[in-house]
Parts: structure tokens; C-alpha cells; sequence
């Protein structure tokens, strides 16, 4: 158990509809990063905040937005689903935002559009 | 975008053999790290290897890296059926943000 917390773990939906997907850090870890799995495209980083912060983007879509609230627990959503949006979303937290930071995964969110 | 390359993709061993997986990177990293993941699950960090260091060993895990080829290897010894799973490398890209970019990952079957 790495300690962070992923809810839901399953989550099917439409296309076009709307989805919260929500992560609890480590107790003490204040950098919390969303990465999207999918066959395709692999593990591909989408956003990274610290202590509250925008720290770092990556191939995120505008269609998806994330924040990370004072008691440092992030939400990431998604809207206008399509089915290209199906796979497997990750949480990882760290203690510092920097480098040379391991990162504990969560045990993810399973999205399904159909 | 891929940054790291594992190679194979794919690596079936008995029980007891090594297992050696193969990272290679584009860019200049400040650091490189392996991750295993068992089938669907999150990922579990196993080791981190500067920039500056050569070889790193964890129990039964030794990695190298070769920055001059931008390249770096996971062998895990004395193999056990618990080792089944995806490996996957993972760097930053020699800026200054924590996030990880991740290669495509080697499935290791370990067969009893």
C-alpha cells in the first residue's frame, strides 16, 4: 500500500458526459501528479501541482482541468467525454515537487466511455 | 511523448534465471527510475539512479546507466515467479520539474 488513495476505482460513463476523479496524497507529501494509461499512447504525464500549485503541464487535453485543494488532496476532471478518453488514471504523490523525488502511485482509476 | 525505450517488450525466463531489461532515453536526464506494475495496477517504485552515478544495486536489482548512450539496464537476479509484471524506466527530462516520462515497458513472465 503506497498511501495514496484513488476514488473511484471503476467509473463508466458516457461520451460527452462529465467525470470527478479524486486523489488523496501521502500523509507529508505535498507535489501530487496525474498521469493517463492507456494501450496506446502508454504512461503519459498530465499535470503536476505543488502545495496547491500549477507546477507543471503536460499532454493535457482542455477538455481536463485539475486542482489540488488546501488539505493538498487533487481532483482531475474530465468532461466532453469521448471514447478515446477510456483508460486507466493515475495519482502519484511525492514529498517535494523537484527532481530526485520518488513517486508513490495510486491504485488508479479505471475509466470507461462508452 | 516517449522518452524511454524498453527493450524487449516482452520476456519469459524460468525461475531462478536473471532477467535483464533495457532502457534507452532521448534527451539529458538528471536521474532515472524503474517502476514495476503488476497487470493493472499502480506502479511501485524500485529504484532511482542519478545522473552521475554508474551502478546502483537494491537486494536482487542492479541497474546501470551510460549517459554517453543514453542507456540504462535493470537486472533482476535469482528470479521468482512474484517478479511477473511490467517494467517500465522512467526520466525527467533534464529541466528542473519532478514529472516523470515513462517508456513503454517490458512484461517479464517468470515461470515456476
Amino acid at each position: 500500500d503506497s498511501g495514496v488513495t484513488q476514488t473511484p476505482k471503476h467509473l463508466i460513463t458516457a461520451t460527452g458526459q462529465r467525470v470527478t476523479l479524486r486523489c488523496s496524497p501521502r500523509s507529508g507529501d505535498l507535489s501530487v501528479y496525474w498521469y493517463q494509461q492507456s494501450l496506446d499512447q502508454g504512461l503519459q504525464f498530465l499535470i503536476q501541482y505543488y502545495n496547491g500549485e500549477e507546477r507543471a503541464k503536460g499532454n493535457i487535453l482542455e477538455r481536463f482541468s485539475a486542482q489540488q485543494f488546501p488539505d493538498l488532496h487533487s481532483e482531475l476532471n474530465l468532461s466532453s467525454l469521448e471514447l478515446g478518453d477510456s483508460a486507466l488514471y493515475f495519482c502519484a504523490s511525492s514529498l517535494r515537487g523537484g527532481l530526485s523525488n520518488e513517486q508513490f502511485f495510486g491504485p488508479g482509476t479505471r475509466l470507461t466511455v462508452l | 511523448s516517449q522518452q524511454g525505450e524498453e527493450d524487449p517488450q516482452a520476456l519469459s525466463i524460468q525461475e531462478g534465471e536473471n532477467a535483464t531489461m533495457n532502457c534507452s532515453y532521448k534527451t539529458s536526464i538528471n536521474n532515472l527510475q524503474w517502476y514495476r506494475q503488476n497487470s493493472g495496477r499502480g506502479l511501485v517504485h524500485l529504484i532511482l539512479i542519478r545522473s552521475n552515478e554508474r551502478e546502483k544495486h537494491s537486494g536482487r536489482l542492479r541497474v546501470t546507466l551510460d549517459t554517453s548512450k543514453k542507456s540504462s539496464s535493470l537486472l533482476i537476479t535469482a528470479s521468482r515467479a512474484a517478479d511477473t509484471a511490467s517494467y517500465f524506466c522512467a526520466t525527467d527530462n533534464g529541466g528542473s520539474q519532478g514529472n516523470l516520462i515513462f517508456g513503454k515497458g517490458t512484461k517479464l513472465s517468470v515461470k515456476p
